[in-house]
């Protein structure tokens, strides 16, 4: 079982929309989780990094689930830059802090 | 402004031919990270430092190896760069270990 999954999408939205991802973690020791973007071919950019009371940072809004063991990215207003891979990223301190990927999930907005 | 820059952002190179890649960061960061990323994958975490304290992850094949000679710059060897070798390669630093992680732009390898 992977330490991370998500749903790859697409997710084809038109402009306005609103959208969310959820991803969900496998390991319960998981201590410190994040939403990167990545556009074609570029790095991973930091997006969000998300607080167990969950944080809201313009447009997007992250939330954890412990409970459950999935976090979630909610986007308002969706724009047309927007349009990106967005990867969810859970650090798990009981294994040297090691990072986790999930392979991301594609969102395209549409005009 | 403090950012992390690898070098170069293309590199071509020959099957078995050896080639280094190059991170250099300004943010003044413990952690150091070495990422192999291909088409529609995740990046793969191929090694890591705290401070001059080396981690390589086990399915790391012996082809690639690292050096990090001083805070600020870390090196990505790869001896005999095979076909599938062909990836992004990714730096990236963190201030301690399990805080957000910044990535460089990453270098592009073909091997021929």
């Amino acid at each position: 079982r992977k330490e991370v999954e998500q749903d790859p999408g697409p997710f084809n939205v038109p402009e306005g929309a609103t959208v969310a991802f959820n991803c969900t973690y496998s390991n319960s020791a998981s201590q410190s989780f994040f939403w990167y973007r990545q556009d074609c071919r570029k790095e991973p950019k930091l997006l969000m990094s998300v607080y167990s009371s969950g944080n809201e940072d313009g447009r997007f809004t992250a939330q954890l689930n412990r409970a459950s063991q999935y976090i979630s990215l909610l986007i308002r207003d969706s724009k047309l830059s927007d349009s990106a891979t967005y990867l969810c990223v859970v650090n798990i301190r009981n294994t040297g802090n090691q990072f986790y990927f999930g392979t991301g999930t594609s969102l395209t907005v549409i005009p | 402004d403090a950012m992390v820059i690898q070098n170069p952002r293309y590199q071509v190179t020959q099957f078995g031919k050896p080639v280094t890649l190059s991170c250099s960061q300004t943010l003044n960061h413990n952690v150091m990270y070495w990422y192999q990323q291909k088409s529609s994958q995740a990046p793969k975490l191929l090694f890591h430092y705290y401070d001059k304290d080396f981690n390589n992850e086990a399915d790391t094949p012996d082809n690639f190896q690292s050096r990090r000679p001083n805070t600020s710059f870390c090196f990505l060897d790869i001896r005999s760069p095979g076909l599938g070798d062909a990836a992004m390669y990714l730096c990236a630093t963190s201030p301690q270990k399990g805080y957000e992680q910044f990535f460089g732009p990453g270098t592009r390898l073909t091997v021929l």
